[in-house]
């Protein structure tokens, strides 16, 4: 399995309060993503990272941002968490954004906001 | 950029062939087809890739048709364990501007 781990896995938070998800590699991967995702809406891209401090939105970006201050570490910020973002969250990671690279994902962070 | 459409769920029993059959008309020369595979409380894992005719490895294959405005999924002898999301996803093999993009994909469930 790729080397990507998530953190924390499991979130429990109140509307408000800022939240900071993890997602570190080990694979040296150019790309990191993240993604949500909703029963009825599947996955959707929230963020993406092609490098070092070079990031751009997704389609459902609104809320959240995002920082790559080294190649492993992708940081997903809600800045003032609201009930909507309560989802599950996936950080995936590849070498390219060309198809033939197969993204890789971790285990997922369960966020509930209250 | 190609629009995937895909049924949103199927059922089937164990021990029966699956075909999930997803459409791409607007699918570009230098696009490749990619199925995913999601499991309950995982992330997505690719399962298999292909460009045209038939693709086959030890989890399923991939049948596209000489116009690949479309592909199948095909799992054979499905087992309980097979019960998952399946993505399928069309994208430039070259990169340039094609970031992933998942949708809903199909929830087959196999049955006992």
């Amino acid at each position: 399995d790729a080397g990507i781990t998530q953190s924390p896995r499991h979130k429990v938070t109140e509307t408000g309060t800022p939240v900071t998800l993890r997602c570190h590699q080990t694979e040296n991967h150019r790309y990191m993503y993240w993604y949500r995702q909703d029963p009825g809406h599947g996955l959707r891209l929230i963020h993406y990272s092609y490098g070092v401090k070079d990031t751009d939105k997704g389609e459902v970006s609104d809320g959240y941002s995002v920082s790559r201050s080294k190649t492993e570490d992708f940081l997903l910020t809600l800045e003032s968490a609201t009930s909507s973002q309560t989802s599950v969250y996936f950080c995936a990671i590849s070498e390219s954004t060309a198809a033939t690279y197969e993204q890789y994902f971790g285990p997922g962070t369960r966020l509930t906001v209250t | 950029l190609a629009k995937t459409t895909q049924p949103i769920s199927m059922d089937s029993y164990e021990g029966q062939e699956v075909n999930i059959t997803c459409s791409h008309n607007n699918i570009a020369t230098n696009d490749y087809i990619t199925w995913y595979q999601q499991f309950p409380s995982q992330g997505p894992r690719f399962i298999i890739q292909g460009y045209k005719t038939k693709v086959t490895n030890e989890v399923a294959s991939l049948f596209i048709p000489a116009d690949r405005k479309s592909s199948t999924l095909s799992l054979p002898r499905v087992s309980l364990s097979d019960t998952a999301v399946y993505y399928c996803l069309v994208g430039d093999a070259s990169g340039g501007s094609y970031i992933p993009t998942f949708g809903r994909g199909t929830s087959l469930i196999v049955h006992p």
